[in-house]
């Protein structure tokens, strides 16, 4: 079964930089299968497809975020990475990881629980 | 950029009835690349449909998506307690590559 989780600091301050990590189990990274994405949600609202990493390293951005995201994946430790800059309160979500599995018929079929940032000074 | 909207915005129905929900494209979407997902408070989204018809693994068969082009559309059969929740549709395509639709929220009458 494959799992995700997010892991990274809860708090970040205005202006810096936020990281998270995705752990993958119970399946490898390295697939050529899938792109592995970041996804957020502010409170009460909907989601946002921030961008996603494929096993080369290629990578694509939402535009609304692009300045900003730079995702990455390491491959020895079955992670991948998000570095968001120069954040605001607007940032403040719940981050999601997740796992979109290319092929004929494209989805995101697995998910990481979650992990809230909260930026405040 | 292709604009996901989804009606109506909260649906109010009672256990045992027919939902139904829309989710109009602002440009045609090919049907491989268009799912559904529900969401509880407090959980990440869980895939529902994909490929605009297919139901994933372990999903009621109650639950059914259509349509084609700009305009799809999930259906739940009848209305079980526990599928009181949040629906998103979700398509991939040009930049941004991928979007979401606002959500519909089916909420007990």
């Amino acid at each position: 079964q494959v799992q995700l989780q997010e892991s990274g600091p809860g708090l970040v301050k205005p202006s810096q930089t936020l990281s998270l990590t995705c752990t993958v189990s119970g399946g490898s990274i390295s697939s050529g299968s899938y792109y592995w994405s970041w996804i957020r949600q502010p409170a009460g609202k909907g989601l946002e497809w921030i961008g996603r990493i494929y096993t080369s390293g290629s990578t694509n951005y939402n535009p609304s975020l692009k300045s900003r995201v730079t995702i990455s994946v390491d491959t020895s430790k079955n992670q991948f990475s998000l570095k968001l800059s120069s954040v605001t309160a607007a940032d403040t979500a719940v981050y999601y990881c997740a796992r979109f599995r290319l092929g004929q018929l494209w989805r995101f079929d697995y998910w990481g629980q979650g992990t809230l940032v909260t930026v405040s000074s | 950029e292709i604009v996901l909207t989804q009606s109506p915005g909260t649906l109010s129905l009672s256990p045992g009835e027919r939902a139904t929900l829309s989710c109009r494209a602002s440009q045609s979407v090919s049907s491989s690349y268009l799912a559904w997902y529900q969401q509880k408070p407090g959980q990440a989204p869980r895939l529902l449909i994909y490929g605009a018809s297919s139901r994933a693994t372990g999903i009621p068969d109650r639950f059914s998506g259509s349509g084609s082009g700009t305009d799809f559309t999930l259906t739940i059969s009848r209305l079980e307690p526990e599928d009181f929740a949040v629906y998103y549709c979700q398509q991939y395509g040009s930049s941004p590559e991928l979007t979401f639709g606002g959500g519909t929220k089916v909420e007990i009458k």
